[in-house]
């Protein structure tokens, strides 16, 4: 079953504004992570904020954490076409066995 | 190497026949992850190794699949008997430690499967 739901599924803005993307998750959590997948391939790591974080920074990446809501959110600022991905968020909870669960994604597109 | 390599990268097979996927972790990972993404959707964890042992093989969708790590480093997922429905990305990570301790995935580019 999914643990994370990101919203919106699909998101396209113009090059230079910002992207936020959610993530709500059902359990109590370890940590949580984004992780960014190109070409329906391989995923990258881009940031994990732990429980006891409310807020992160990397670069143009903002992650917001709300263990109370059990949600988090990723901003990229000052979008480029080169962000045109689906993001994906991840947690790892206390007695998952050390797996990470991973939502549906959500389909950025940057239009240059 | 660089990074977590997995082979084949695309694999098309028939209805019943058996496949193996390879995936090569980092070398000193001593988890690896095994992931399953079908079309349009997130992925789904099939089966993990801290070191050679697989303590949960809850995610494996059944019998028809099973998993091996030797040498602590290379993993294969073997499907038997394939079914369409096994069509999709096989995705494998690897990372130094489970994530239990806040550690982020390597993943490889997966091998997509196609069963015809």
């Amino acid at each position: 079953s999914q643990q994370g739901e990101e919203d919106p599924q699909a998101l396209s803005i113009q090059e230079g504004e910002n992207a936020t993307m959610n993530c709500s998750y059902k359990t109590s959590i370890n940590n949580l992570q984004w992780y960014r997948q190109n070409s329906g391939r391989g995923l990258v790591h881009l940031i994990l904020i732990r429980s006891n974080e409310r807020e992160k920074h990397s670069g143009r990446l903002r992650v917001t954490l709300d263990t109370s809501k059990k949600s988090s959110s990723l901003l990229i600022t000052a979008s480029r076409a080169a962000d045109t991905a689906s993001y994906f968020c991840a947690t790892d909870a206390p007695g998952a066995n050390s797996k990470l669960t991973f939502g549906k994604g959500i389909t950025l597109s940057v239009r240059p | 190497g660089a990074g977590v390599s997995q082979s084949p990268s695309n694999k098309v097979t028939e209805k019943g026949k058996d496949v193996e996927l390879r995936c090569d972790p980092i070398s000193g990972h001593t988890a690896l992850y095994w992931y399953r993404q079908s079309l349009g959707q997130g992925l789904e964890f099939l089966i993990y190794f801290q070191g050679n042992s697989a303590p949960d093989k809850s995610g494996l969708p059944s019998d028809r699949f099973s998993a091996e790590r030797t040498g602590g480093s290379v993993s294969t997922l073997t499907i038997q008997r394939t079914q369409q429905e096994d069509s999709a990305v096989y995705l494998c990570a690897s990372s130094p430690r489970l994530t239990g301790k806040n550690e982020k995935l390597f993943f490889g580019s997966g091998t997509q499967l196609s069963v015809l």
